[in-house]
């Protein structure tokens, strides 16, 4: 069965420091990626996706992750991050052949100003 | 405006009263899932529903039921809720089940 990983569960930065979440999946064909945040009281939003070409994806306020096939992962960055950031980040695996989308166990993100 | 809309949003129940959370979207979608989402545990998947009268279990389908008998609508049931499926659950939509899923606002379970 395929799986997600998230190795940080929880990370404390400073405003304007760099952010990168670490995010592997166990599944040897094809997938589509995705990261999704979850501000506090909210529900679900959709940061970005990756489903094939350029594996260096962009998303929503300026948040952007990279897909890296040999290592089965795909890692969320932000150069410079924001008291408003703070939030639960998902990462998330579809992968055709199960018809369903397996979530990581979220990482916590405080910003401090 | 697209949404996706969960009711009630907080409930608290007792052992074993059988109780529904709905789930509407507006959009059109074919695919839509049921998840719950538990501290530490992140969120795991229910049941799905790649269209109407089609549904499948997702990752922890115990003690729930779905039903898909109109593409807006995929009602959860607890046929006898136990205290273990006290958590916070989320529907969600998508025109398929590999694109951007939309999420509902959220209902937080309690059962005594």
């Amino acid at each position: 069965a395929q799986s997600v990983s998230q190795h940080n569960h929880h990370v404390i930065l400073s405003e304007a420091a760099s952010l990168e979440l670490g995010c592997n999946y166990s599944y040897g064909g094809t997938v589509n990626l995705f990261w999704y945040v979850q501000y506090p009281g909210q529900h679900l939003q959709l940061l970005l996706k990756y489903f094939s070409g350029d594996p260096l994806v962009k998303g929503i306020k300026g948040f952007e992750a990279e897909f890296i096939k040999s290592k089965f992962s795909f890692n969320l960055r932000k150069p410079s991050v924001q008291w408003s950031d703070t939030a639960e980040y998902f990462c998330a695996v579809f992968t055709g052949g199960g018809n369903k989308l397996t979530f990581g166990t979220g990482t916590q993100l405080k910003v401090e100003l | 405006e697209a949404q996706v809309t969960q009711n009630p949003r907080y409930l608290i129940t007792v052992t074993g009263k059988k109780l529904t959370v709905t789930c509407s979207q507006n959009m059109n979608h074919e695919y839509m899932s049921w998840y719950r989402q538990d501290p530490g545990l992140g969120l795991r998947q229910i049941y799905y529903s790649m269209n109407v009268e089609v549904t499948d279990k997702g990752d922890v389908p115990e003690g729930y039921k779905v039903s898909r008998k109109e593409k807006r609508n995929f009602p959860l049931i607890l046929e006898s809720p136990s205290p273990n499926q006290t958590s916070l659950y989320f529907c969600a939509s998508s025109t398929t089940g590999y694109n951007e899923q939309f999420f509902g606002p959220g209902t937080r379970l309690t059962v005594l």
